[in-house]
């Protein structure tokens, strides 16, 4: 089946500084990657579309210019929080749906867990 | 996209049957049903998707309803490992159409 991996899975980091997390698509090829951010005991939050070659569409609220998105390539996406804060702390999830694929079926990766201290 | 309204929890005995019930009254007819879970700390994964008539795979069964304002999943023998917590949404399908998920069921499967 299609996998979805993240990296890292989990990281600490202080306070102000930026963390970037990957996204890849491991035996598909996706042109359209989702973010999700997750705050304990609540639903996933989509934050952004990001799409291959082309600029990222933000959710209403989602700030862009401190959540970084880039797009690559067809199986990577990367996410950027600039100057992060204890705020931003959170479970930070990626999906990809497959180029190839007839349905809107959407892949998940495990998951990135960001503590800012 | 259609709304979605699933209760918060739900308990099920090891090898019994889960059926989890999903109303989503506003639906339109180009509108699918999908179901997705997340266990703990895990992202989520697909289980299965359907528009108007009953699909079976290898975990769950989904029934919708005839008016299609209703849906129940079934997994027809619940472990212990399906304890989590399960979306339904029902969505357009086709390129950039983007998956919110509600609040869930969360399904609790004891011994």
């Amino acid at each position: 089946g299609a996998v979805v991996s993240q990296h890292p899975s989990w990281v600490i980091c202080k306070s102000g500084t930026s963390v970037k997390i990957e996204c890849r698509s491991l035996d598909f090829q996706a042109t359209t990657m989702f973010w999700y951010r997750q705050f304990p005991k609540q639903s996933l939050m989509l934050m952004a579309t990001s799409n291959e070659g082309s600029k990222a569409t933000y959710e209403q609220g989602v700030e862009k210019d401190k959540f970084l998105i880039n797009h690559a390539s067809l199986t990577l996406s990367t996410l950027t929080v600039t100057s992060a804060h204890p705020e931003d702390s959170s479970f930070y999830i990626c999906s990809a749906r497959d180029l190839a694929g007839v349905s809107n079926e959407q892949f998940f990766g495990p998951g990135t867990r960001l503590t800012v201290l | 996209d259609a709304k979605t309204t699933q209760p918060p929890s739900m308990d099920c005995a090891e090898g019994r049957a889960a059926n989890l019930p999903c109303n989503h009254s506003t639906i339109s007819g180009n509108e699918y049903v999908y179901w997705y879970r997340q266990i703990h700390s895990q992202g989520p994964q697909y289980i299965i998707h359907g528009l108007k008539n009953n699909e079976t795979n290898e975990m769950a069964s989904l029934i919708i309803t005839e008016d299609r304002k209703s849906s129940t999943l079934i997994l027809p023998h619940a472990t212990l490992r399906d304890t989590a917590v399960y979306y339904c949404i029902v969505l357009l399908t086709g390129g950039g159409n983007k998956l919110t998920f509600g609040t869930g069921t969360q399904l609790k499967v004891e011994l």
